[in-house]
């Protein structure tokens, strides 16, 4: 069973740059795409980017600007970078598979359970 | 795209039926799917391309609907149904979800 642990620092001072690992066990990272979303009281759900081995990568426009996105094949860990943050980019952060096909479709088959990241100086 | 969910919060019984709607501002054709999120644990894929169920996903869980008009019905309540639900669509980029509708027991 493919499992995600999202880990990070929890809190993250205003200005700075949050940095997210997702370690991902019993499946390469090369083999598929991974996605970054999170989660507010405020704004719900909101996709922040997605990357693949392969050299694909989609960020969201409102946030294109300071996301970074990785994948690390010798830890087997998906990593997010955002710069510059604000009170408004504390949430939850979870990281989740990107998978399907044209044909069958698109979705979000395993997730974390996501984690925590207050921002405060 | 924008995705509105209704309703945004629902009390029901074990045993009853319920559906979830979601609306789309323009068409994703059939590119929608719908997950269940409980409070501390990892979000899980209910249906995707609309109608199609996950694998592992109990047969009471149905998906209907395409373009902008969609639906989640869970047929019988059971008590481990009780969470929140969110609609994604997938057909463009920035991929959205919608706000939620939390199913509540009555």
């Amino acid at each position: 069973q493919v499992q995600l642990q999202e880990s990070g620092p929890g809190l993250v001072r205003p200005s700075e740059t949050l940095s997210l690992t997702c370690s991902v066990s019993t499946a390469s990272v090369s083999s598929y795409s991974w996605t970054w979303i999170r989660q507010t009281p405020g704004r719900g759900l909101e996709w922040i980017g997605h990357v693949s081995y392969s050299g694909s990568i989609k960020y969201n426009p409102s946030l294109e600007r300071r996301v970074t996105m990785s994948v690390d094949t010798s830890s087997n860990q998906v990593s997010l970078s955002l710069s510059s943050v604000t009170a408004a980019d504390a949430a939850v952060y979870f990281c989740a598979r990107h998978y399907g096909n044209r044909i069958l479709g698109y979705y979000f088959d395993l997730w974390g359970r996501g984690t925590p990241v207050a921002v405060s100086s | 795209i924008q995705l509105t969910q209704s309703p945004s919060s629902l009390s029901a019984s074990v045993g009853d039926r319920v559906a979830i709607t979601c609306r789309a501002s323009q068409g994703v054709s059939n590119s929608l799917a719908w997950y269940q999120h409980k409070p501390g644990e990892a979000p899980k894929l209910l249906i995707y391309s609309a109608s199609t169920l996950q694998s592992g996903v109990p047969s009471r869980f149905s998906g209907s609907g395409s373009g902008t008009d969609f639906t989640l019905t869970i047929y019988s309540l059971q008590p481990e149904d009780f969470a929140t639900y969110y609609c994604q669509q997938l057909n463009t980029y920035p991929i959205t979800f919608g706000q939620g509708t939390r199913l509540e027991i009555k």
